[in-house]
């Protein structure tokens, strides 16, 4: 069965660190571009990472530019967010997809891991 | 970058059609043929409809179908049915600042 599942969510303060994963199997997961996409609870879809095939080459979204890195390990089937200097607005369910195409056609999405930020 | 611009609600009646929009700019929608909508239901992923504009992944019904004009694409659902009363999102390719993808503000389909 083709599948993503993420964990590594929970409660952190302001100004922590958190470290997302996201387990794929079912598929060749070293021929995708992998995604990160949060959501405000009640709120809409952000955008917020995602890294080439071999992890040459990352993008962010500009509200995480500098505190978050997108990682890889293709012989493990994972997929990682590395989260510093948390902030209240980054208090969100993430979930990693894959990229059906490497044109945003997120196919196969987790179920999500909750991060809240709160002191 | 701004997210894409939706209509916040619509809705329809069982067997009739409606159409949901999404506006951007010549940045990501119009300069661009990589628009995907997603569908989700409470407390579920998001559901992959349409990608590359106009293409239906293996699977989902013909009754979905994705269409764009200049800096606007729209996705059309046909022959509306109870189960598709959901949010539905927008997602475009951007080149505004990092090369990057942008999602929609989402839009709630009520079936009456």
């Amino acid at each position: 069965e083709v599948q993503l599942v993420e964990s590594g969510g929970g409660l952190v303060q302001p100004g922590g660190s958190l470290r997302l994963s996201c387990a794929a199997s079912g598929f060749s997961f070293n021929n995708y571009w992998m995604t990160w996409v949060r959501q405000t609870p009640g709120k809409g879809l952000e955008w917020v990472a995602h890294i080439k095939q071999d992890g040459s080459r990352v993008h962010y979204v500009d509200s995480v530019e500098g505190r978050f890195t997108i990682s890889r390990d293709n012989a493990k089937n994972s997929l990682y967010l590395q989260m510093h200097s948390l902030r209240a607005e980054d208090t969100a369910i993430y979930f990693c997809a894959r990229d059906l195409r490497s044109t945003g056609s997120f196919d196969i999405w987790g179920q999500g891991t909750m991060v809240t930020v709160s002191s | 970058q701004s997210a894409l611009t939706q209509t916040a609600s619509v809705s329809g009646s069982p067997g009739q059609s409606i159409t949901i929009s999404c506006t951007g700019t010549s940045s990501d929608v119009g300069g661009y043929n990589y628009v995907s909508w997603y569908q989700q239901h409470p407390g579920k992923a998001p559901k992959l409809l349409i990608y590359d504009v106009t293409n239906r992944p293996s699977g989902v019904s013909n009754r979905f179908s994705g269409s764009k004009s200049g800096n606007t694409a729209s996705l059309t659902i046909s022959g509306l049915q109870a189960e598709d009363e959901a949010d539905y999102y927008c997602n475009s390719y951007t080149s505004s600042n990092t090369p990057a993808y942008v999602f929609g503000t989402g839009t709630k389909v009520t079936v009456l």
